[in-house]
């Protein structure tokens, strides 16, 4: 059974950088069909999409968080991560990663983590 | 910028249909936009139950179904049980990007 499981500081400071590491166990990162994502969720408010990354490294972002954001990858961890800079209280929120299918017609985020909390605070 | 818009709040009686819709601001959702459905509970992660308009997963239950209908996406539960009771948000690929509906939060009455 694939796993996610996020990891990282549950607190950060404004103007600082968010840094979140997924690491995928029950599975290989290494597949065609599936990308790697990122999705938060501010406390009591909805979901938004941050980005994607495949295996080989190969990223789209949200546009209105692209120039902050950096999405990476480590096969050798089966793990990829999350970098969010210059955050203000804004971006406090439940962060989720999850994977997502993309393969032929079909396009999913199947599994997920379980989410970790980041509070922007000083 | 893309906007997706579900109903903020539904209300359906146990064991009643009801169906939920998701919109965008640029025009008619197609297969394109490959919609999903998630359903989220309190302290919980999202759980997929709908994909590329009409696929389901092996846990989605047999009364949730998805299809498109007159420009919208839809997810139509049939004989809701009270454990429906949820926040459902719609997913949609617009120009590149991956954007969330607002959310549906269903009430079971």
């Amino acid at each position: 059974q694939l796993q996610l499981q996020e990891s990282g500081p549950g607190l950060v400071k404004p103007s600082e950088t968010l840094s979140l590491t997924c690491s995928v166990s029950g599975g290989s990162i290494i597949t065609n069909s599936y990308y790697w994502g990122w999705i938060r969720q501010p406390p009591g408010k909805g979901l938004e999409w941050i980005g994607n990354i495949n295996y080989s490294g190969s990223t789209y972002y949200n546009p209105s968080l692209e120039s902050r954001v950096t999405i990476s990858v480590d096969t050798s961890k089966n793990q990829f991560s999350l970098k969010l800079s210059s955050v203000t209280a804004a971006d406090t929120a439940v962060y989720y990663c999850a994977r997502h299918l993309a393969v032929a017609q079909s396009r999913s985020f199947d599994y997920w983590g379980q989410g970790t909390l980041v509070t922007v605070s000083a | 910028q893309t906007v997706v818009t579900q109903e903020p709040s539904l209300t359906v009686s146990p064991g009643g249909t009801v169906t939920l819709t998701c919109t965008s601001n640029t025009g008619a959702v197609t297969s394109g936009y490959y919609p999903n459905w998630f359903q989220q509970k309190p302290g919980q992660a999202p759980r997929t139950l709908i994909y590329s308009t009409s696929n389901k997963h092996s846990w989605t239950p047999a009364r949730f179904s998805g299809s498109l209908l007159g420009g919208k996406a839809a997810l139509t539960l049939s004989g809701v049980q009270p454990e429906d009771e949820a926040e459902y948000y719609c997913l949609l690929y617009c120009g590149g990007a991956w954007v969330f509906g607002g959310g549906t939060k269903l009430t079971v009455l």
